[in-house]
């Protein structure tokens, strides 16, 4: 099956600073890797996602770019602002079971 | 809101007892997943379900069992509940049709076992 690693777990920036999370992934046939975030007492919610076909993608501050050689995805947030901070969770499709694994997650903290 | 609702958004329960959890969704969706999110280890997978009868087990199967009689309900049992299985527990549904697609999420439930 997938297995999905990211890092940091835990990532402070302050704001209008550039925010990188990191994933690797080690299912060589997943084509989908959708990134979720999750607000403290909430449920996750999809804010980017990338198929494989594509290098990256990009909507208003945050990117996505995926390297399927390396088998690695990284979430790009420009110009943080603090409605940033929150749990980031990535996930790549496992072709088996036709179902999402995720990252472990990472706290981004966004300082005024 | 999302189409997907989960009943009880919390539940404390007593080591031993059984436990079903419900996900309901008004999006006629064919997937329908249960995880549960531990500190540290993200979003496990459950079990899932492809349809109404057809589902199969997932990453952490073990003391859960599930059914889907109907295409807009999930049911999660613990069969016999134990403190490790103390857990926030999503349910989430996907339109996909098998070569991945984005997930629609509950709101969670806070499941304790004392």
């Amino acid at each position: 099956g997938e297995n999905v690693e990211q890092h940091p777990s835990t990532l402070s920036v302050q704001e209008g600073d550039s925010a990188v999370i990191k994933c690797t992934y080690s299912d060589s046939a997943s084509n989908y890797f959708p990134w979720y975030k999750q607000e403290l007492g909430k449920r996750p919610q999809l804010i980017i996602d990338i198929r494989s076909n594509v290098g990256e993608k990009k909507d208003q501050r945050i990117a996505v770019t995926l390297n399927k050689t390396a088998k690695h995805f990284s979430l790009h947030i420009t110009e943080t602002q603090p409605e940033d901070s929150a749990v980031y969770f990535c996930a790549g499709w496992d072709t088996g079971r036709r179902a999402l694994t995720f990252g472990s997650g990472t706290r981004l903290q966004v300082q005024p | 809101d999302a189409g997907i609702t989960q009943s009880p958004r919390h539940k404390v329960t007593e080591t031993g007892t059984p436990v079903t959890l419900r996900c309901h969704q008004t999006e006629n969706h064919r997937y329908m997943y249960w995880y549960r999110q531990d500190p540290g280890h993200g979003l496990r997978l459950i079990h899932y379900s492809y349809g109404v009868k057809d589902t199969d087990k997932g990453e952490v199967s073990d003391g859960y069992s599930v059914s889907r009689s109907k295409t807009e309900d999930f049911l999660l049992t613990l069969e016999s509940a134990t403190s490790s299985q103390t857990s926030v527990y999503f349910c989430a549904i996907s339109e996909g049709t098998g070569v991945g697609g984005g997930y629609t999420f509950g709101s969670g439930t806070r499941l304790t076992v004392v």
